[in-house]
């Protein structure tokens, strides 16, 4: 079993639609937990981190975490066609951050 | 102006060369990491540091070097055991187990 993992995707969404992107991890005792989104051919950009059960919302983005579930997931809501990218979840473990594969969402006007 | 760099942004390697990519940041954090990243596909860690004069094996260490002689700099050499450098790396730094921060990156391309 991955440590991290996401559905690869691509998601589709229709522009203005909420796009949900969900990950599990395996390790109980993670304690942050991070969304990264990466434009094709650029670094990763921190979009959001939580470290509590519940939701945190930044302007359009919304993480959820739910360590009873080991889950967490980010919402978009209104997306726009710039949101068109890959989005990856971190979770902290073992003394680094691991990453997972990454789901690309794909926003069509 | 605060912020990680990388150079170069492109890199060509002859076969059975070695190759270093440099890595630095002036953001004061502790841990510095390295990552390779394939077309397609997610971040696989090469090797991180969590402070000055010691560092750990990542995931796909085999074929790379590194060293973390001060606090700012992280380079990371490519040796020729490195038999399909061909890659997108990525240098980050944070504070140890929090965010990270990515640099804009070096692709290295092989001649």
């Amino acid at each position: 079993q991955k440590e991290v993992e996401q559905n690869s995707g691509p998601l589709s969404v229709p522009e203005g639609a909420i796009a949900s992107l969900n990950c599990t991890y395996s390790d109980r005792g993670s304690q942050s937990f991070f969304w990264y989104r990466q434009y094709s051919g650029k670094s990763p950009e921190l979009i959001m981190f939580i470290y509590s059960n519940g939701d945190k919302e930044d302007g359009r983005f919304t993480a959820q975490l739910n360590k009873a579930s080991q889950y967490v997931s980010l919402l978009i809501r209104d997306s726009q066609p710039s949101d068109s990218a890959t989005y990856l979840c971190a979770v902290n473990g073992s003394g680094k951050l691991i990453f997972g594969q990454g789901t690309e969402l794909s926003v069509k006007p | 102006d605060g912020g990680i760099t990388q150079s170069p942004k492109y890199l060509f390697r002859k076969e059975g060369q070695n190759v270093t990519l440099s890595c630095e940041q002036n953001l004061n954090h502790d841990a510095m990491y390295w990552y390779r990243q394939d077309p397609g596909q997610g971040l696989r860690l090469i090797y991180y540091s969590q402070i000055v004069n010691d560092f750990q094996k990542g995931d796909i260490a085999e074929g790379y070097s590194v060293s973390r002689e001060k606090k700012e700099s992280f380079p990371l050499t490519v040796t020729s055991a490195q038999k399909n450098p061909t890659a997108f790396y990525l240098c980050a730094s944070g504070p140890p187990q929090e965010t990270q921060y990515f640099g804009p990156g070096t692709r290295l391309l092989v001649l």
